[in-house]
């Protein structure tokens, strides 16, 4: 069964923080990593897919990083918004025959102003 | 259409009654996926639709659920009997030709189905 753990479940942090979270996933059969946030009552929104070893992807103030040697990503938020304030999911692809995503359980974060 | 579309976006239903949930995927969108969300649990995989086949159904959880879709368009995803462990967001999403392709997804608002 392939597994995506991310840490922590939750977390709380103030305006201004900068803040990160992590993925963890199969380094075996290895073919995409995908961050999508995911607000209150509305759509999950994607942010990255990265495919290669050592990808670094930014838009804005959020970044992420990927490792596939050994099966995990980071996230990074500089300056944390208010309206950061969302589930952020990672998702792992085999790619091949495999036709869906294998989702995370997600990193709720709240930023208070 | 511009974006993906589920309907109903929230459902109150009665255990045992069958309810029916639509998605309306982005035109040209090959790729088709259900998951669903339960309290306190991540994104579970249900089905998945290439066209109007579907390759993997491995997630459906038992013979009450059952989902088709006409050619390249709307999907429905049918619960008969419900239970309450069926309560649940119900998020449909598309993709151009599919995640094996390293294409993302765009997922639809959901459906949050409460069975009472």
């Amino acid at each position: 069964i392939l597994n995506v753990e991310q840490s922590p479940q939750s977390l709380h942090v103030q305006e201004g923080d900068s803040t990160n979270f992590t993925c963890s996933f199969p380094s075996s059969n290895f073919y995409a990593l995908h961050w999508y946030r995911w607000e209150t009552a509305k759509s999950p929104e994607a942010l990255f897919v990265m495919t290669l070893n050592g990808d670094e992807k930014k838009k804005g103030r959020i970044s992420a990083t990927l490792n596939t040697k050994e099966g995990y990503s980071y996230l990074y938020i500089k300056g944390s918004q208010p309206e950061d304030s969302a589930t952020y999911l990672c998702a792992f692809s085999s790619g091949g025959s495999q036709g869906n995503l294998i989702f995370g359980k997600g990193t709720k974060l709240s930023v208070k102003p | 259409g511009a974006g993906v579309s589920q309907s109903p976006s929230n459902k109150v239903t009665e255990k045992g009654k069958d309810v029916e949930l639509r998605c309306d995927p982005i035109s040209g969108h090959t790729a088709l996926y259900w998951y669903r969300q339960r309290l306190g649990q991540g994104l579970e995989f249900l089905i998945y639709f290439q066209g109007n086949s579907a390759p993997d159904k491995s997630g459906l959880p038992s013979d009450r659920f059952s989902a088709e879709r006409t050619g390249e368009s709307v999907s429905t995803l049918t619960i008969q009997r419900t239970q309450q462990e069926d309560s649940a967001v119900y998020l449909c999403a598309s993709s151009l030709k599919g995640q094996a392709w390293g294409h993302g997804y765009t997922f639809g608002s959901g459906t949050r189905l409460t069975v009472v």
